[in-house]
């Protein structure tokens, strides 16, 4: 069955150390995207894809970074330049993308089930 | 992208409808309603989407008013396990696809 998956499920950081969150998916989605979300509070868009080779900022960029190398993998590395890392982390993918050309509305997200990071 | 604005909270008993209701006031032309659910601790899962015509699937109704400024979602015999977040989201058809989130609608379905 196509999905997507992260890994790992639960991930222990002590400061100053960098971590880097696995998401894959086989779903051929084009798009890819990583959120952040922290209790009680709705997600927020720290990267996003839309073709291999290419990401763009969101709304909360800073202390992370990403790489689209392949169109399967968009792994999040959360460096020590986060201040407060510890919340839960969503990956996602979607069909449309830049490649497309137009935007298909009749696909959502896929999301993955998450990684919980926890600074020690 | 539009901003939404849905209640904080809301119970239902189970086996009843659950009727959750969305503001989108600022909705332009082009821009689309989704709607996702989030089960504690679970990545959100899709519901529905729509953009003028009301929508039903397997999970969900979807009620998109006339001017386009509102919409709710129902479902029709509310079960223990649709306990969870209720995210509506506005979406338009350029630019960089992304959804804004919210911070939803916690239903909790009473027994």
């Amino acid at each position: 069955d196509g999905g997507i998956t992260q890994s790992p499920k639960y991930l222990f950081r002590k400061e100053g150390q960098n971590v880097t969150l696995s998401c894959e998916q086989n779903l051929n989605h084009d798009a890819m995207y990583w959120y952040r979300q922290d209790p009680g509070q709705g997600l927020r868009l720290i990267y996003y894809s839309q073709i291999v080779n290419d990401f763009q900022k969101g709304d909360i960029a800073e202390g992370y970074s990403v790489s689209r190398e392949k169109k399967e993998s968009f792994p999040l590395t959360v460096t020590s330049a986060q201040k407060n890392p510890t919340a839960f982390y969503l990956c996602a993918s979607s069909i449309d993308g830049a490649v497309r050309g137009r935007y298909r509305p009749n696909y959502g997200y896929t999301f993955g089930s998450g990684t919980r990071l926890t600074v020690v | 992208d539009a901003k939404t604005t849905q209640p904080p909270s809301m119970d239902c008993a189970e086996g009843r409808a659950a009727n959750l209701p969305c503001n989108h006031s600022t909705i332009s032309g082009n821009e689309y309603v989704y709607w996702y659910r989030q089960i504690h601790s679970q990545g959100p899962q899709y519901i529905i989407h729509g953009l003028k015509n009301n929508e039903t699937n397997e999970m969900a109704s979807l009620i998109i008013t006339e001017d386009r400024k509102s919409s709710t979602l129902i479902l029709p015999h509310a079960t223990l396990r649709d306990t969870a977040v209720y995210y509506c989201i506005v979406r338009g058809t350029s630019g960089t696809y992304k959804y804004i989130f919210g911070t939803g609608t916690r239903l909790k379905v009473l027994a």
